[in-house]
């Protein structure tokens, strides 16, 4: 079993909708949990991070952490064609996802 | 604010060679990271330091040796070269607190032939 899993994808969403990805993690004691975007052909960059159970908004970004379920979601509200991208999950900082390719259609 | 600084950004190497990715970053992050990605295995982690003066192997550091030559720089040496090296190679930095997740750099795009 790895570490974080991911649903792979693709995600197709149309522009304006809700994205919902979702990441599931194998070590209980894990305490921080971060999301990164990833365009194609570039490096990662880090959208959010979230440490206690419940939810973060930033922006039209919200993550959700459940450490009793063992997982943790980010949702995109009002998606736009720039949003389509691959989504890393990462845990602890180290061990990552193989990441959600999401694409939004005008 | 150049951030994090990888070279070269292409190289293609023969199977056998040797060769030394480089690592620079001015952000005065204590923690630097290497990171192979492969198309649908996500990003693993080869080798990180922790701090000046450290390094710790990661899910896949066979084949791999690293140096932390100062705070600013972390390099990754082939030693000799597989076509199973065939990957992106990212250099990622960050500071102690956990909050504040990664910096990465731009990639190293090798090719072993």
């Amino acid at each position: 079993q790895k570490e974080v899993e991911q649903n792979s994808g693709p995600l197709s969403v149309p522009e304006g909708a809700i994205a919902s990805l979702n990441c599931t993690y194998s070590d209980r004691v894990s305490q921080s949990f971060f999301w990164y975007r990833q365009y194609s052909g570039k490096s990662p960059e880090l959208i959010m991070s979230i440490y206690s159970n419940g939810d973060k908004e930033d922006g039209r970004f919200t993550a959700q952490l459940n450490k009793a379920s063992q997982y943790v979601s980010l949702l995109i509200r009002d998606s736009q064609p720039s949003d389509s991208a691959t989504y890393l999950c990462a845990v602890n900082k180290l061990s990552f996802g193989a990441g959600t390719t999401v694409t939004v259609r005008a | 604010n150049a951030g994090v600084t990888q070279t070269p950004k292409f190289q293609v190497l023969k199977t056998g060679q040797s060769m030394t990715l480089q690592c620079a970053q001015d952000m005065n992050h204590n923690s630097m990271y290497w990171y192979r990605q492969d198309p649908g295995m996500g990003l693993r982690l080869i080798y990180y330091s922790a701090s000046e003066g450290t390094t710790d192997k990661g899910e896949v550091p066979n084949g791999y040796n690293v140096s932390r030559l100062n705070k600013r720089e972390f390099s990754l040496r082939l030693e000799s070269a597989a076509p199973s090296q065939t990957s992106v190679y990212f250099c990622a930095s960050s500071p102690q607190t956990a909050d504040r997740g990664y910096t990465f750099g731009s990639g190293t795009r090798l090719t072993v032939v």
